[in-house]
């Protein structure tokens, strides 16, 4: 079956700019995480929604940054005024949710931002 | 908080070599751990995962045990092949809340022939 999918595969834009990235989960998957890899940081992670709320928002890393979902699927991970330091892989995973043990992560091939 | 550090690389063995990857972890509550891998040019995908003490993972060939008293789940593998070059990234989740990701840094691994 299909996997997560983003779009676009590579963004390049300039500073200041606003560029939207969009995110399209696996069927039937409730959870949607959004995680970011840097050179200088990592992987670290940005938001969770459950269904279309997010319940966790605390990887944010400024309110330059924002993220949806709609319709219990695809998300759109939005970031204004982009800057130098904004530049990184942009992964979106989606998972099954149930109590205790967590479930799988399957991760999307991300989206490169190159802020110039 | 939460967090996991793991060797640094990068490894880099020849083909048959044993692998052993580091990985240790602080947590505020009972995580479960999991062993990602990054192949060249592919997206993260998970190679193993252990949800309790003394649980041991498995998938091709690598192994990881949960050591609770050691706050540690190493990766191994016996014999590494040049396909096993990747990036290894160790990680952790709380089953409560929203079950994110916490991960370690990873570490490139490459296999010569």
């Amino acid at each position: 079956g299909a996997g997560v999918s983003q779009s676009p595969s590579n963004k390049v834009t300039e500073k200041g700019k606003d560029v939207e990235l969009r995110c399209d989960p696996i069927s039937g998957h409730t959870a949607l995480y959004w995680y970011r890899q840097s050179l200088g940081q990592g992987l670290e992670f940005l938001i969770y929604f459950q269904g279309n709320s997010a319940p966790d928002k605390s990887g944010l890393p400024s309110d330059r940054f924002s993220a949806e979902r709609t319709g219990g699927s695809v998300s759109t991970l939005t970031i204004q005024r982009t800057q130098q330091e904004d530049s990184a892989v942009y992964l979106c995973a989606s998972s099954l949710v149930g109590s205790g043990f967590p479930y799988e992560q399957y991760f999307g091939p991300g989206t490169r931002l190159t802020v110039t | 908080g939460n967090s996991v550090t793991q060797m640094e690389g990068p490894v880099t063995l020849s083909e048959e070599a044993f692998l052993t990857i580091n990985c240790t972890y602080t947590a505020t509550g009972y995580p479960s751990l999991f062993w990602y891998v990054q192949y060249p040019g592919e997206g993260l995908q998970l190679l193993l995962k252990a949800t309790k003490a003394d649980d041991k993972g498995s998938n091709k060939g690598f192994e990881a045990t949960y050591r609770k008293e050691t706050t540690s789940f190493h990766l191994e593998k016996g014999s590494v092949q040049v396909s096993d070059s990747a990036v290894y990234f160790c990680a952790l989740s709380l089953r409560e809340g929203a079950q994110k990701l916490v991960f370690g840094q990873g570490t490139r691994l490459t296999i010569n022939p």
